[in-house]
């Protein structure tokens, strides 16, 4: 799988909008971006994932670099509860395919 | 409705003990993945099942390690003659099929001491 490269750490003060960058410069045609996070103490869970236009949803924005070597995660507005740590995954188009976890980006949220 | 459970939510083990940890996935969900993760680092893919077959078993460390899943749903993994290096948090994942995009479910985990 194509690798992905995320900054180790970033701050955040509560209710501001927070960007968490993700490099995938050597992803291919048809690899979906993924993004999960890991709150402390508990299993990752999924967040939102793209592949070409960018995704809304209920917890987040995906905005896919129109060459699509970098994605940008978007918490509109930050509370407390995100403080957590998020992982950027390339996921294959294949018949199956597991998840494989980077160091990703601990994201830490000031009141 | 229920997501994915495991237990025990903690074990302790001496050091050659062999243990049995337990996923329940989400009713219905075909695929099922065992992960693992150390002190301080990210998810280690061990082992893929879909229905009740495995069919990538590639990142079991070593033959100390197995994994069954019967009926399709529930699925155990064992480890044999436990060592200290294999303290972490064992996780478990389901999704509805196998096929990208489908987003995996994550239970709690059980956090493995091997003393």
């Amino acid at each position: 799988d194509a690798k992905t490269t995320q900054p180790n750490s970033m701050e955040s003060n509560e209710e501001e909008p927070v960007h968490l960058p993700c490099n995938h410069s050597t992803i291919s045609g048809t690899d979906y971006i993924h993004w999960y996070r890991q709150l402390p103490s508990q299993g990752p869970e999924y967040v939102i994932h793209g592949l070409t236009s960018n995704v809304n949803n209920r917890m987040a924005s995906l905005a896919i670099a129109e060459d699509r070597k970098s994605s940008t995660l978007i918490l509109h507005r930050a509370t407390l509860r995100d403080a957590a740590v998020y992982y950027c995954i390339l996921r294959a188009n294949s018949g199956y395919s597991t998840l494989t976890f980077g160091k990703g980006t601990m994201l830490l949220v000031s009141p | 409705g229920a997501g994915v459970s495991q237990s025990p939510s903690n074990k302790v083990t001496e050091k050659g003990k062999d243990v049995e940890l337990r996923c329940d996935p989400i009713s219905g969900h075909t695929a099922l993945y065992w992960y693992r993760q150390s002190l301080g680092q990210g998810l280690e893919f061990l082992i893929y099942f879909q229905g009740n077959s495995a069919p990538d078993k590639s990142g079991l460390p070593s033959d100390r390690f197995s994994a069954e899943r019967t009926g399709g749903s529930v699925s155990t993994l064992t480890i044999q003659r436990t060592q200290q290096e294999d303290s972490a948090v064992y996780l478990c994942a389901s999704s509805p099929k196998g096929q990208y995009g489908n987003e995996q479910f994550f239970g709690p985990g059980t956090r493995l001491t091997v003393l």
